[in-house]
């Protein structure tokens, strides 16, 4: 089974500034990388796939990188409705998913 | 617009079964795999089964092998979760996920969830 571990559990990022959130991997998954964010009471919302394709719909201010077993999620200009739970999850041998970042107003 | 409905989820005691059921619109649906994907009360999410477009192919996380069986009908555009000799640890919500025409995409549609409570 391969692993995803993200960091930090907590960010407290003011709104207006970035946010970076990171996820590793427990062996290479190449670019097979996704990224969702969930509200709570809300089914997960795919945001990034490829380490750094947006999904349909995706603001521009969400970008993901990396390759390998190091991804990346930044989001730029921090809005209110960005303050949620964001998940990695890699899909080269089945699925796993890290076990979340919480992204909380400063 | 691509909908996901799930239905089926109760209150289950203990080594009890539960059918649940996800019925999809506005896209080809033999044309996708489909998932279940699950999350405890309060806890990170964790894959349960995937089928493939035509049926032929399902893996199962291990957690749940040889307990639940996944199933389509493209004629009904359904997929269905059995779910027999439910434990306690398999109180969830279950949601019906999209993912690609091949095997092991991301997933980029999910439904609303379905709750499933096993308590004694």
């Amino acid at each position: 089974e391969i692993v995803m571990t993200q960091s930090p559990a907590t960010l407290s990022v003011s709104p207006g500034e970035r946010a970076t959130l990171s996820c590793r991997a427990s062996q290479s998954v190449g670019s097979e990388l996704a990224w969702y964010q969930q509200k709570p009471g809300q089914a997960p919302r795919l945001l990034i796939y490829g380490a750094s394709t947006r999904a349909t719909g995706i603001p521009a201010r969400f970008s993901g990188s990396g390759s390998g077993t190091e991804f990346t999620l930044t989001i730029n200009s921090l809005q209110s409705e960005d303050f949620a739970v964001y998940y990695c999850q890699q899909y080269n041998y089945y699925y796993t998913f890290g076990q979340g970042t919480k992204l909380e107003i400063k | 617009q691509v909908q996901l409905v799930e239905s089926g989820g109760d209150l289950v005691k203990p080594g009890g079964s539960l059918r649940l059921s996800c019925a999809a619109s506005g896209f080809t649906f033999s044309d996708y795999y489909i998932s279940w994907i699950r999350q405890a009360p309060g806890k990170g999410l964790e894959w349960v089964s995937y089928i493939s477009s035509s049926g032929s192919s399902i893996y199962y996380a291990d957690s749940v092998k040889g307990r639940f069986t996944i199933s389509r009908d493209n004629a009904k555009n359904s997929v269905h979760l059995q779910v027999n000799s439910l434990r306690v640890e398999d109180t969830a919500v279950y949601y019906c996920t999209r993912g690609g025409r091949r095997s092991l995409t991301s997933f980029d549609y999910w439904g609303q969830g379905a709750l499933v409570t096993v308590s004694s």
